[in-house]
């Protein structure tokens, strides 16, 4: 699997939203882009994935740059529940995760 | 919706003791994981699980482990002769055809 790289920390005003990039440079052409978060130690969240084109849900959304190379999560309109440890992850479908230290989000009154 | 439940939420034991944490996974999920966080550090992968055997395992899960899907629905992780560092949150996952992994809200286990 691919090695991601998020910034270690990052702070977002309530509201606004909130932008939280990822860069997968070595991604390979079927692996997908996973986003989850944990907030304060419980299990890990899905957030959503992707594979070549932007998706959206009702969470958030993922744009993925045309080499693949990088993308970002979007929270449209940050709340204070939404202040957690976001984690990119690149893996082939069907293989187990592997995490890293992730972003750690602030979201401030 | 849907969702993977553990037991117990936490667990004290102490170092020797063996213990047993439990897993319900997503019912018709057919993939089963467990991972484990010790407190500060990064979620790490143990092991996987398909068609009633161990797919893959991680440097961590020695001979101290063992995972065993004893009925239709549980999915249980051993750990034998607990350790201090055996100390961690222990996270089950599960996951159907398609490709997003969910997780339980993890069981605390702590090794005293």
């Amino acid at each position: 699997d691919a090695k991601t790289t998020q910034p270690p920390s990052m702070d977002c005003a309530e509201g606004r939203a909130a932008n939280l990039p990822c860069n997968h440079s070595t991604i390979s052409g079927n692996e997908y882009v996973y986003w989850y978060r944990q907030i304060h130690s419980q299990g890990p969240q899905y957030i959503i994935h992707g594979l070549k084109n932007n998706e959206t849900n009702e969470m958030a959304s993922l744009i993925i740059t045309e080499d693949r190379k990088s993308s970002t999560l979007i929270l449209p309109h940050a709340t204070l529940r939404d202040t957690a440890v976001y984690y990119c992850i690149a893996a082939f479908t069907g293989n187990q995760f592997y995490f890293g230290t992730g972003t750690s989000l602030t979201v401030i009154p | 919706e849907p969702e993977v439940t553990q037991t117990p939420s936490h667990q004290v034991t102490q170092m020797g003791q063996e213990v047993i944490l439990r897993c319900v996974p997503i019912s018709n999920h057919l993939y089963f994981y467990w991972y484990r966080q010790i407190l500060g550090q990064k979620v790490e992968f143990l092991v996987s699980f398909y068609n009633n055997e161990i797919s893959e395992k991680s440097e961590i899960f020695d001979d101290q482990f063992s995972v065993e899907r004893p009925d239709g629905s549980n999915f249980t992780l051993k750990i034998r002769s607990t350790k201090l560092e055996d100390s961690a949150m222990y996270f089950c996952a599960s996951r159907a055809e398609e490709n997003t992994i969910y997780f339980g809200e993890g069981s605390w286990l702590t090794v005293v």
